[in-house]
C-alpha cells in the first residue's frame, strides 16, 4: 500500500508563474489536508478537503491560492502568480476518517519544496 | 491560538541517553499525535494518544498525556544516532491538526 504521494518533490518557479502541487492520498483515504512549512518552523494548516468538497480553508490565503480534490485523480494545490514569500515546503496528509474522529491518524507525503526565483 | 508548543526547542544528548520533549496546548482535544521529521523529509507518524488515555508505549517511545495541564511528553529511551530529527506534536480538534514548531533532537554517537 503506497503512502501519500506528492509530486513534484521540487518545483522552481519564477515570480508571477503558477505552481501546481499534486497529492495522491493513501488508498482508502478520502480526507486530504495541506500544510505549509517555512524553514525552521512548524507546519501551518492551509486547507482540509474531502472528495469534491472543501471542508475547511481557514488557513489558506484568500488570494492566489486554491485547492481541489476531484472525484477522480489527485488533490491539487494551486498557487497563482507566485511571489518569493511562497517559497516553502508544502505537505499533504491524508486520513481514512475525518479529523474530528478520536482515532484519526494522518499520514504525510514527502512534501513539495517550492522555490520562487 | 490552539497551536501546540514544544519544549525544548533544541535538545542534544549522547547516544544511549533518554530524550524527553514536552508539548503544551490550549484547548480541549480529540487526540494528540507525535510526528518525526528528518531534515528535508516528510513527517512520519509516531504515536497517537486519545484524550481519555494517560500513557502509551510503542517500542522505545513512551507518550504521556495530562489533559488537566493540557500537556504531553514524548520520551525516547536508549537513544540512537538515527533518532536525530525534529519532533512535532499535533493536536486534533475539529477539522484541523495544529502543529507546534517542534523540538530539534540531536543524538551524538
Amino acid at each position: 500500500n503506497a503512502g501519500v504521494m506528492q509530486n513534484p518533490r521540487h518545483l522552481v518557479r519564477r515570480r508571477g508563474q503558477e505552481a501546481r502541487l499534486r497529492c495522491s492520498p493513501m488508498k482508502g483515504h478520502s480526507h486530504v489536508y495541506w500544510y505549509r512549512q517555512l524553514p525552521e518552523e512548524g507546519l501551518k494548516f492551509m486547507v482540509y478537503l474531502q472528495k469534491e468538497n472543501i471542508i475547511d480553508e481557514s488557513g489558506m490565503p484568500k488570494e492566489r491560492f486554491s485547492a481541489e480534490f476531484p472525484k477522480e485523480g489527485p488533490s491539487i494545490l494551486r498557487i497563482q502568480q507566485v511571489v518569493r514569500g511562497d517559497s516553502a515546503a508544502y505537505f499533504c496528509a491524508s486520513s481514512r476518517t475525518g479529523q474530528g474522529a478520536v482515532n484519526t491518524e494522518a499520514f504525510f507525503g514527502q512534501g513539495t519544496r517550492l522555490t520562487v526565483v | 491560538s490552539q497551536q501546540g508548543e514544544e519544549d525544548p526547542q533544541a535538545l542534544s544528548i549522547q547516544e544511549g541517553e533518554n530524550a524527553t520533549m514536552n508539548c503544551s496546548y490550549k484547548t480541549s482535544i480529540n487526540n494528540l499525535q507525535w510526528y518525526r521529521q528528518n531534515s528535508g523529509r516528510g513527517l512520519v507518524h509516531l504515536i497517537l494518544i486519545r484524550s481519555n488515555e494517560r500513557e502509551k508505549h510503542s517500542g522505545r517511545l513512551r507518550v504521556t498525556l495530562d489533559t488537566s495541564k493540557k500537556s504531553s511528553s514524548l520520551l525516547i529511551t536508549a537513544s540512537r544516532a538515527a533518532d536525530t530529527a525534529s519532533y512535532f506534536c499535533a493536536t486534533s480538534t475539529g477539522n484541523q491538526f495544529y502543529f507546534g514548531t517542534g523540538t530539534s533532537l540531536t543524538v551524538i554517537p
